[in-house]
């Protein structure tokens, strides 16, 4: 019973690198979502994927682009981290008509 | 702007009592609303939820009541049990299949 699985699960960059995060998906769902978590700010929407090979800006895309390689697989990826970019990430997966989403364990990034 | 609010960061509780989150939304297009549950170090997972067309779900201690008219709605735990001191989020959607909107979250402690 994986579920929805995050890698890494913790990562320090450089301002300036950049990096992908990696997210796969068990339940033969449609769609899939990245969201960041800050303190007070709860989770807000970065991309989303209605389905393989569509992909959405969500409430706070910049300094992101994302793939969806397949139907079990969506990534995130930072071309040039900053600061700001300091944050717990999180991947979820949820099935057609459903609004229940399923989410990984999250990866804690953080950019000095 | 925040469409959905949880405006009490945190809330304590005696264990045996009950514990009372509460969320507000101000898009009247919100047709679903789910509460999810966090622990530190893990991802978000789903607890409840409760359909536009409804003022009350319960799911055993959990209770989630709904007030379109204020746009409120509100988490009901009884009994309180020390297991269940962790963040929790409210979170609405626009038709299911759609994406998530989260509130900022409530920490809850239920001290012993």
């Amino acid at each position: 019973n994986a579920g929805v699985t995050q890698t890494p699960k913790f990562q320090v960059l450089k301002t300036g690198q950049s990096m992908t995060l990696q997210c796969a998906q068990d339940m033969n769902h449609n769609s899939m979502y990245w969201y960041r978590q800050d303190p007070g700010m709860g989770l807000r929407l970065i991309y989303y994927s209605a389905s393989e090979g569509t992909t959405d800006k969500g409430e706070v895309p910049n300094g992101y682009n994302v793939s969806r390689l397949n139907k079990r697989e969506f990534s995130l990826r930072l071309e040039s981290a900053a600061p700001s970019q300091t944050s717990v990430y999180f991947c979820a997966s949820s099935g057609t008509g459903r609004a229940e989403a399923f989410f990984g364990q999250g990866t804690r990034l953080t950019v000095v | 702007d925040q469409q959905v609010k949880q405006n009490s960061p945190s809330l304590s509780v005696q264990e045996g009592r009950i514990s009372i989150l509460n969320c507000d939304y101000t898009n009247s297009m919100f047709d679903y609303f789910l509460w999810y549950k966090k622990y530190p170090a893990e991802g978000p997972t789903f607890l409840i939820s409760i359909s536009s067309i409804k003022d009350k779900n319960e799911d055993g201690r959990f209770t989630v009541f709904l007030n379109k008219s204020a746009k409120h709605l509100s988490l009901h735990i009884v009994p309180s049990q020390p297991g269940d001191s962790a963040v929790y989020f409210c979170a609405a959607i626009v038709n299911a299949g759609n994406m998530l909107t989260f509130g900022g979250g409530t920490r809850l402690m239920v001290k012993p």
